[in-house]
């Protein structure tokens, strides 16, 4: 199976910063069949991108997503208050489908 | 808009089976999409069970396929998970969800805790 390994593990940031967090696949995700979530405490996860670039259905302009084959990235603009949650990337290239352990973005 | 609720007990005996029914409005099941399940256990990643197509064929993830039972219900507009012979660790919040499709998850249930007892 395809294991994403996501990092860093804890990101801490302030309001207003960027932040930029990174998924690698084990084998190519090709065709670029990868999304991310962000999960808050007691949610379930909101699908932020898919297709490694495209954002969801009312997604925040400063959510964008990057990479391609083994590497993909996150990036968040300028940290809102209300985006310090946990991030998940997942494959959807091949199955099973599989997601990485979660980076958390956490307020300095 | 389309909603998701899952519903099961949450606490589940050892060697017994853990059974859930994720019911969905504002859309009928049966004209289309993939239904999904994935799990988290406690303070840790999410994990792909199973999902079923609006044609009802199965998909499974290996670790588990030889426990897993993912079905339908037209009438009620649900779809069901069962678990069967659970171990402590199965214990984890289950989550149901609609595929985009192609393995997208777009909606999801609020989850809900089921613990594995001894």
């Amino acid at each position: 199976e395809v294991v994403l390994t996501q990092s860093p593990g804890t990101l801490s940031l302030s309001p207003g910063e960027r932040a930029t967090l990174s998924c690698r696949a084990s084998q190519s995700v090709s065709s670029s069949n990868l999304a991310w979530y962000q999960q808050k405490p007691g949610q379930a996860p909101r699908l932020l991108i898919y297709g490694a670039s495209n954002r969801a259905t009312g997604i925040p302009g400063r959510f964008s997503g990057s990479g391609s084959g083994t590497d993909f990235t996150l990036t968040i603009s300028r940290l809102e208050p209300e985006d310090f949650a946990v991030y998940s990337c997942q494959q959807y290239e091949k199955a099973p489908l599989t997601f990485g352990g979660g980076t958390k973005v956490e307020s300095k | 808009q389309v909603q998701l609720q899952e519903s099961g007990p949450g606490l589940v005996k050892a060697s017994e089976t853990l059974s859930l029914t994720c019911s969905v409005s504002g859309y009928s099941i049966g004209s289309g999409y993939f239904w999904g399940w994935i799990r988290q256990p406690p303070g840790k990643g999410l994990q792909w069970i199973a999902s079923i197509d609006h044609s009802w064929t199965t998909y499974y993830n290996p670790s588990l396929k030889s426990r897993v039972t993912i079905s339908v219900d037209t009438s009620n507009n649900q779809f069901s998970l069962n678990l069967n012979a659970v171990t402590a660790a199965d214990t984890a919040v289950y989550y149901c969800a609609r595929d985009k499709p192609s393995g997208i998850f777009e909606y999801w249930g609020h989850g809900t805790l089921v613990t594995v007892s001894s």
